[in-house]
């Protein structure tokens, strides 16, 4: 089984940094993912770790490290419609299903 | 590319009655997967399909519930008789096939169900 842990919710202003922790404890591991998802919408695919290390993508940052089942999503120069539910996704091994944490919901303020 | 459709959007229906959900994935996509969600809570999966088989489905309570891809592409979600517990949203999502990239998942903008 797999159990995948992120705060329930956080707020930030606009323009500041923000990073939203995921933990994961799985028997097997072949990627990390982040999703996000607007009140009302499908979640949207933001970012993909299989090794360690920072993966950058404009605003959007993501880390893995292996060693301790553990995985930040970091969210530069917020803005207001960056309020969502940010969703830790595992896939354990092979090509299998993905695996969701419970979602950490985002709220950014002026 | 047009994305993962899925109809109907909302669906209200009394306890005890059936209800059926549809959906397209995206052209060329061998995997499809049918989510649950409840409000503030992330994505449960209900059922994967390879092509037209059915490889996880432990988690589909088989009681109530039923799917089926037939001819491997669209896909139908059945719930027969609803309960009040299975209101939710019902999301579907497909990805490519294995090795040819980190096999993201694409969801649809899911059907809302609600159950009286």
């Amino acid at each position: 089984g797999q159990n995948i842990d992120q705060p329930t919710e956080m707020t930030a202003t606009e323009g500041a940094i923000v990073q939203i922790n995921c933990t994961y404890q799985t028997s097997g591991f072949n990627g990390l993912f982040w999703y996000q998802q607007h009140a009302g919408e499908a979640p949207t695919f933001l970012s993909y770790n299989v090794l360690d290390g920072l993966e950058e993508k404009g605003r959007f940052s993501s880390f893995l490290s292996r060693s301790k089942g553990y995985s930040y999503l970091l969210l530069k120069e917020l803005q207001m419609k960056d309020s969502a539910s940010y969703l830790c996704a595992v896939r354990d091994s092979g090509y299998s299903t993905l695996t969701f944490g419970k979602g950490t919901m985002l709220l950014v303020s002026p | 590319e047009a994305g993962v459709v899925q109809s109907p959007r909302y669906k209200i229906i009394e306890k005890k009655q059936p209800v059926a959900f549809w959906c397209n994935p995206i052209s060329g996509h061998n995997t499809l997967y049918w989510y649950l969600q409840n409000l503030g809570q992330g994505p449960e999966l209900l059922i994967r399909y390879e092509n037209e088989e059915a490889v996880d489905d432990s988690q589909l309570p088989k009681d109530r519930f039923s799917a089926e891809r037939l001819k491997g592409v669209d896909s139908t979600l059945k719930i027969q008789p609803a309960e009040l517990g299975d209101s939710a949203v019902y999301l579907c999502a497909s990805s490519p096939t294995k090795g040819r990239n980190t096999g993201e998942l694409f969801f649809g903008e899911g059907s809302r169900l609600t159950v009286l």
